[in-house]
């Protein structure tokens, strides 16, 4: 049964770094699969933020992409999020997702100081 | 940037065929997907490729495609289908991707 479990820091202070990692239990990172990062603002709709592929192949939403990065590391079988410059427009539930069908169960990062 | 609108909202009785709407320039090129999320869960895929149900999903959930505008039809909707439901696609243009505006489906 494949799973994706979310985790990071659940407070992040203005102008700093978000950071967090998604873990696969599962399946191999390297099949043949899109990873994602969705975003979802507290009472408000979902917001695609970008994606990667095994090989490295990213794709960022233009709104985003000046300030996101995301990585993967195939030995944790794991991929990372790096939203920097952030503020309190960037507190939102965040989902990791694998392809289409499979997502996590999400993680709520507040931007306050 | 590219968008993908819905109608806020969607209201049927139980029973009754409850259809929602996704307008975009790229969807004559591109697939639709559409999430079904309820109150405090994750989404959870129930059309993929404009009309193919995953496993597990109720065959009253349908999806189809025309043109600018891809509709997920819900037939003979149940009270456990209230949730917010979104579209999902991709820009022919770019590999941006993006949801639609949601919409609220209330069954009463």
């Amino acid at each position: 049964q494949v799973q994706l479990q979310e985790s990071g820091p659940g407070l992040v202070k203005p102008s700093g770094t978000l950071s967090l990692t998604c873990a696969v239990s599962g399946d191999s990172i390297s099949s043949n699969n899109w990873w994602s990062w969705v975003r979802q603002p507290p009472g408000k709709g979902l917001e695609w933020i970008g994606e990667i592929y095994h090989s490295g192949s990213t794709n960022y939403n233009p709104s985003l992409k000046s300030r996101v990065t995301i990585s993967v590391d195939k030995s944790k079988n794991q991929f990372s999020l790096n939203l920097s410059s952030v503020t309190a427009a960037d507190t939102a539930v965040y989902y990791c997702v694998k392809g289409f069908d499979l997502w996590g169960r999400g993680t709520l990062v507040t931007v306050s100081s | 940037s590219y968008e993908l609108t819905q109608p806020p909202s969607v209201s049927v009785s139980p029973g009754q065929t409850a259809r929602i709407t996704c307008s975009g320039d790229a969807l004559p090129k591109k697939y639709a997907y559409w999430y079904q999320q309820k109150s405090g869960q994750a989404p959870v895929l129930v059309i993929y490729e404009d009309s193919k149900r995953p496993s597990g999903i109720p065959e009253r959930f349908s999806g189809s495609s025309s043109g600018t505008m891809a509709t997920l039809t819900i037939s003979g909707a149940q009270v456990e289908d209230e949730a917010d439901y979104y579209c999902y696609s991709t820009d022919s243009g770019s590999d941006q991707s993006v949801f639609g505006t949601g919409t609220k489906v209330t069954v009463l």
